[in-house]
């Protein structure tokens, strides 16, 4: 089955303590992206990926790192979590730029920094 | 500055009856549009788009619809079922301009279907 899956689905942490939500898919596509969605902001974009090793930031990268050292696997990295990274992190693919072609996205990881 | 905009928080259609679903863009770069729709503890699923190029485009009970003039975009379901009552956001993208590449997210518009 065609899918992105991230890990874990819940996580609570502690200010401070690095931490990553790992993302995986398996239809071999170039794009990947990693969103967040907080109340009464929608969805926004933190970090995408065109392809191996090309990476760049999105609308709200303060505080995040990613990798992209294989084609399937799109590691979100918090160094230093703070309360204000609460919040539901969706990441997502697509055959080609998120311009060209609908996203996959995962089913959500929901963290929580206190 | 919201370039996206769902003013709907929620809406709420009888089975059987017409969902309108409405969003409004301001950013006149914006060349492409989508719609995904989210269910509770399950990621946003694509469900239909449209270029600039159109006004309208349609899937089954889904089209989409178009006014660049009036820089708005509406969904429209018919008839509208109770699988339908989901969380359903707005997108938007500038393919031909270049800059960051992503969407630009409405804040959802959450509609329930009454039985």
């Amino acid at each position: 089955e065609a899918q992105v899956t991230q890990n874990p689905r819940y996580l609570i942490t502690v200010t401070g303590k690095k931490l990553t939500v790992t993302c995986s898919q398996n239809m071999n596509h170039e794009y990947m992206s990693w969103y967040r969605q907080d109340p009464g902001l929608g969805l926004r974009q933190i970090y995408y990926s065109m392809n191996v090793e090309v990476t760049d930031k999105g609308d709200v990268p303060e505080g995040y790192k990613v990798s992209r050292k294989e084609k399937r696997n799109f590691p979100l990295i918090l160094e230093s979590p703070s309360p204000n990274q609460t919040s539901l992190y969706f990441c997502a693919s697509s055959k080609q730029g998120a311009l060209n072609s609908p996203l996959h996205f995962g089913n959500g990881t929901r963290l929580t920094v206190t | 500055d919201q370039q996206v905009k769902q003013n709907s928080p929620s809406l709420s259609v009888q089975e059987g009856r017409i969902s309108i679903l409405n969003c409004d863009y301001t950013n006149s770069m914006f060349d492409y549009f989508l719609w995904y729709k989210k269910y509770p503890a399950e990621g946003p699923t694509f469900l239909i788009s449209i270029s600039s190029i159109k006004d309208k485009n349609e899937d089954g009970r889904f089209t989409v619809f178009l006014n660049k003039s009036a820089k708005h975009l509406s969904l429209h379901i018919v008839p509208s079922q109770p699988g339908d009552s989901a969380v359903y956001f707005c997108a938007a993208s500038a393919r031909s301009g270049g800059g960051a590449d992503g969407l630009t997210f409405g804040k959802g518009t959450h509609l329930i279907i009454q039985p």
